[in-house]
């Protein structure tokens, strides 16, 4: 079936360490999502990125989107205590116009200050 | 101020009890969503709903119920045909047939007693 793998499960990182998450997905996304969820809380969204090869920054954030459109990551640098909580990929398929998402397991990340 | 607003935020369910998780949304979103997340295992999707009075199945249908009487409402009944149902259950909502990132609720977590 569909599927997103999300790898690693956990990361641990001193703070000031960088950390990195990627996304497979098993067939051709036509975008894909990321969104952050704190400790106790909900997903919050991201970013979004559409097109072949795109990268995208905000601030110490870097979020790619492979070629084939198939895989994504995600780099922090120099992590914070403020960036901890659990980083999630959602791909929508590209068969699928309805918007449906289909979600990573997710990485948890904690930082020791 | 828009949003999604679940509850109740805690809820505790005995044995062959039927319990429903209300979702109200003030969006103007057309689609609406239950997923449920499990340790280790993302969010996983149960039912969906694009448009008034029509739902689809997700992944994880099997013992819970929904309906999509009116646009801002998408409750989700756990019966007690859910064998497992303690989780966190998240409602979320976006434009439908778009790919606009999906807003979610603050959850509801539900547990056995």
């Amino acid at each position: 079936g569909q599927q997103v793998m999300q790898i690693p499960q956990y990361q641990h990182v001193q703070e000031g360490e960088d950390f990195t998450t990627y996304c497979n997905s098993s067939t051709t996304l036509s975008n894909i999502q990321w969104y952050k969820q704190r400790p106790g809380g909900h997903p919050v969204f991201l970013i979004q990125l559409v097109k072949s090869g795109e990268v995208k920054k905000q601030k110490r954030l870097t979020f790619q989107f492979g070629e084939a459109k198939k895989n994504s990551s995600l780099h922090i640098t120099a992590t914070q205590t403020t960036d901890v909580g659990t980083y999630f990929c959602a791909g929508t398929m590209i068969y699928n116009q309805g918007g449906k998402l289909i979600f990573g397991q997710g990485t948890e990340l904690s930082v020791k200050p | 101020d828009g949003g999604i607003t679940q509850s109740p935020k805690y809820l505790f369910r005995k044995e062959g009890q039927n319990v429903t998780l209300s979702c109200e949304q003030n969006l103007n979103h057309d689609a609406m969503y239950w997923y449920r997340q499990d340790p280790g295992q993302g969010l996983r999707l149960i039912y969906y709903s694009q448009i008034v009075n029509d739902f689809q199945k997700g992944d994880i249908a099997e013992g819970y119920s929904v309906s999509r009487e009116k646009k801002e409402s998408f409750p989700l009944t756990v019966t007690s045909a859910q064998k497992n149902p303690t989780a966190f259950y998240l409602c979320a909502s976006h434009r439908a047939y778009s790919n606009q990132p999906q807003h979610f609720g603050d959850g509801t977590r539900l547990s056995i007693l």
